[in-house]
């Protein structure tokens, strides 16, 4: 039972343009959606968070956007650089089991010079 | 501060063998956690411990593995009688004692690499 989905494997976009990252959730109960990226041989490392309470969190060139009703959250990069390539994930926990992290399966960024 | 180290970084073992693996978390950080991801997978949650106490376990973590944290400070994941389908990264995390995990997330280590032949 796959309770968060990222249904795009790989991306690649131009160094510049807008790289925009979906994941899909199926649990209501999910209150705290975070983003890492990883690099290959490295674990991942944290990005940014929202709670649901929110629809918008934006720190630098990252921004995630919640859409609650439709379950469905995106990571916005503007605008992309050559060493956002990496692996993405996003992640979920809800209140009752706070430290506990569901993950997607992840997609691939390609930023091309 | 250097981080969560893991060791070793890769392990190759033969089926049926027992392998163990060590995580230092940040110093002080009382919260550590075990993943295991695999192939095209993200990392699936296996255990968590606050201080010395473990927590939570995952229906994931069979009889044959074992995770400690004695005195609350490093952690050890026992596998025994390894199969093929143990092959993965396992993966160790850190957070602080308090607050939402949302507001700073886990710090992770670089994970072992096992592999069961």
């Amino acid at each position: 039972d796959q309770q968060v989905k990222q249904n795009s494997p790989s991306l690649s976009v131009q160094e510049g343009r807008i790289s925009i990252l979906n994941c899909d959730y199926t649990n209501s109960m999910f209150d705290y959606f975070l983003w890492y990226k990883k690099y290959p041989a490295e674990g991942p490392t944290f990005l940014i968070s929202i709670s649901s309470i929110k629809d918008k969190n934006e720190d630098g060139r990252f921004t995630v956007f919640l859409n609650k009703s439709a379950k469905h959250l995106s990571l916005h990069i503007v605008p992309s650089q050559p060493g956002d390539s990496a692996v993405y994930f996003c992640a979920a926990s809800d209140t009752g089991t706070a430290s506990k992290l569901t993950f997607g399966t992840g997609t691939r960024l390609q930023v091309t010079l | 501060d250097t981080g969560v180290s893991q060791d070793p970084r890769h392990k190759i073992t033969k089926r049926g063998q027992n392998v163990t693996f060590r995580c230092d978390p940040i110093s002080e950080h009382n919260r550590l956690y075990w993943y295991r991801q695999t192939l095209g997978q993200g990392p699936e949650f296996l255990t968590y411990f606050q201080n010395e106490a473990q927590l939570e376990k995952s229906r994931l973590l069979s009889d044959r593995f074992s995770a400690e944290r004695p005195k609350g400070s490093f952690s050890t994941l026992e596998i025994q009688r390894t199969e093929q389908g143990d092959s993965a990264m396992y993966l160790c995390a850190s957070s602080p004692g308090t607050g939402s995990v949302a507001n700073y997330g886990y710090t992770f280590g670089s994970g072992t690499r096992l592999t069961v032949v």
